[in-house]
């Protein structure tokens, strides 16, 4: 079975542009949550989708905005990029079960803002 | 506002003794844990989960204890491999509801070393 691919897995932008990421989740999973690193702290959520709509939001503005596609792929937009934007940003499929959700988590995309 | 916290940013063990990790959380509504481990410039990989009803949860190697009185949680790992190093996190989801739904909340993570 297929984990959670993203792309791309490196990026390079500066200030002001705008960025895409991609996600596509594990086979049979219908939520993403998308999450920013940085150096030295745990992952941040963002936000997460499930059947195409955002069902819950993390502390980020509305610069980072996200859709999902009827085949469950995710994309994370950033607009007017800051040089803070800079991080590992993951992609976790979420897995719903009876105790709770269990989310795995794709290789992730580094971006660098200059 | 940290609501998971792991305190000890790293640990060193010797191949083949235990490795205790530990976390603890404030934010009483959380009811799903889960641990992960992170290699560089990898994304963090599951490793075991416990829901607030369980107090205990074993899978292998690695055991995961809750103590809901004390909101701490620490993962065990017996007996420890040299591949085992990496860096761990404790997370929590639950409760909230709302805008929070789906929200994983990370510890900062600890750094493992286990020496052969």
């Amino acid at each position: 079975d297929a984990g959670v691919t993203q792309s791309p897995t490196h990026l390079i932008k500066t200030r002001g542009q705008h960025v895409t990421l991609r996600c596509s989740p594990i086979s049979g999973h219908k939520s993403v949550s998308w999450y920013q690193q940085v150096l030295g702290q745990g992952p941040q959520f963002i936000f997460q989708y499930y059947e195409k709509e955002e069902r819950g939001r993390g502390n980020f503005p509305d610069r980072f905005s996200a859709r999902q596609f009827p085949n469950y792929s995710s994309e994370l937009n950033v607009n007017a990029l800051l040089l803070g934007d800079s991080a590992l940003y993951l992609c976790a499929s979420v897995h719903t079960r009876g105790v709770g959700e269990t989310q795995y988590f794709g290789p992730g995309t580094r971006l660098l803002v200059l | 506002d940290q609501q998971v916290k792991q305190n000890s940013p790293s640990l060193s063990v010797q191949e083949g003794r235990i490795s205790i990790l530990n976390c603890d959380y404030t934010n009483s509504m959380f009811d799903y844990f889960l641990w992960y481990k992170k290699y560089p410039a990898e994304g963090p990989t599951f490793l075991i989960s416990i829901s607030s009803i369980k107090d205990k949860n074993e899978d292998g190697r690695f055991t995961v204890f809750l103590n809901k009185s004390a909101k701490h949680l620490s993962l065990h790992i017996v007996p420890s491999q040299p591949g085992d190093s990496a860096v761990y996190f404790c997370a929590a989801s639950g409760g909230a509801g709302g805008t929070s739904y789906g929200k994983l909340t990370f510890g900062q993570g600890t750094i493992l070393t286990v020496h052969p």
